[in-house]
């Protein structure tokens, strides 16, 4: 069976300070890694990763995969206290009708 | 809005009733997920519809729920019997199975809520 581990659970961190948001994975015929934002609604998409070293952007917002270990980062630079969310990561596998394995989620909370 | 479209988006009923969630995907997608969440959890995999066709249900769906798609877009699950550990959100959503690097994957609605009493 397909699993994802997220650490720390959760963090609490001042804004303008950067964090780091890590995805372990077990799955079989990996496909792609998902990193989605959720703010007490629907989860809302970030980051789609398919390949090693190949790091994604979109703002302050950045990931990256390995596909040895395997796990995947999210980092949050110069952070705000709209990031206050929780992150989740998610695992497809092939073959599997892009159905998702999500971890359990990191809450992070920007204090001002 | 993601334009995956769920009603009602809360519901709360007394142990023992049934109760029916609808989901309306975004209309070119032909795939249709059910997941739950329950807080601290990520979403769970309930369910995958292919059009029409559903094609994958998880070990979590006991007999007492039962989802459909009967024209291959809308679709609906159905609690019967609900038990309080059904309390949880029940989220939908679409793909249009072009995974792959593009962007467009797959989108969440904004859930329906369901707390039973």
């Amino acid at each position: 069976e397909d699993k994802v581990v997220q650490s720390p659970l959760s963090l609490v961190v001042h804004e303008g300070d950067t964090v780091t948001l890590n995805c372990s994975y077990e799955v079989t015929n990996f496909r792609s890694l998902l990193w989605y934002k959720q703010e007490k609604k629907a989860p809302t998409f970030l980051f789609m990763l398919t390949s090693s070293g190949i790091e994604k952007k979109s703002g302050r917002l950045s990931s990256i995969l390995d596909k040895k270990e395997p796990f995947s980062i999210l980092n949050i630079t110069a952070t705000q206290t709209g990031d206050s969310a929780i992150y989740l990561c998610a695992v497809e596998a092939t073959g599997a009708n892009s159905k998702l394995t999500f971890g359990k989620g990191i809450t992070l909370s920007v204090r001002p | 809005d993601t334009g995956v479209s769920q009603n009602p988006r809360h519901k709360i009923t007394k142990r023992g009733q049934n109760v029916t969630f609808r989901c309306d995907p975004i209309s070119e997608h032909n795939r249709l997920y059910w997941y739950r969440q329950t807080l601290g959890q990520g979403p769970e995999f309930l369910t995958y519809f292919q059009n029409e066709a559903q094609l994958e249900k998880s070990r979590l769906l006991s007999d007492r729920f039962s989802a459909e798609r009967p024209k291959g877009s809308f679709s609906t699950l159905e609690i019967q019997r609900t038990e309080q550990g059904d309390s949880a959100m029940y989220l939908c959503a679409s793909s249009s199975g072009l995974l792959l690097e593009r962007r467009d994957t797959i989108y969440f609605g904004e859930g329906s809520w369901l707390t039973v009493v």
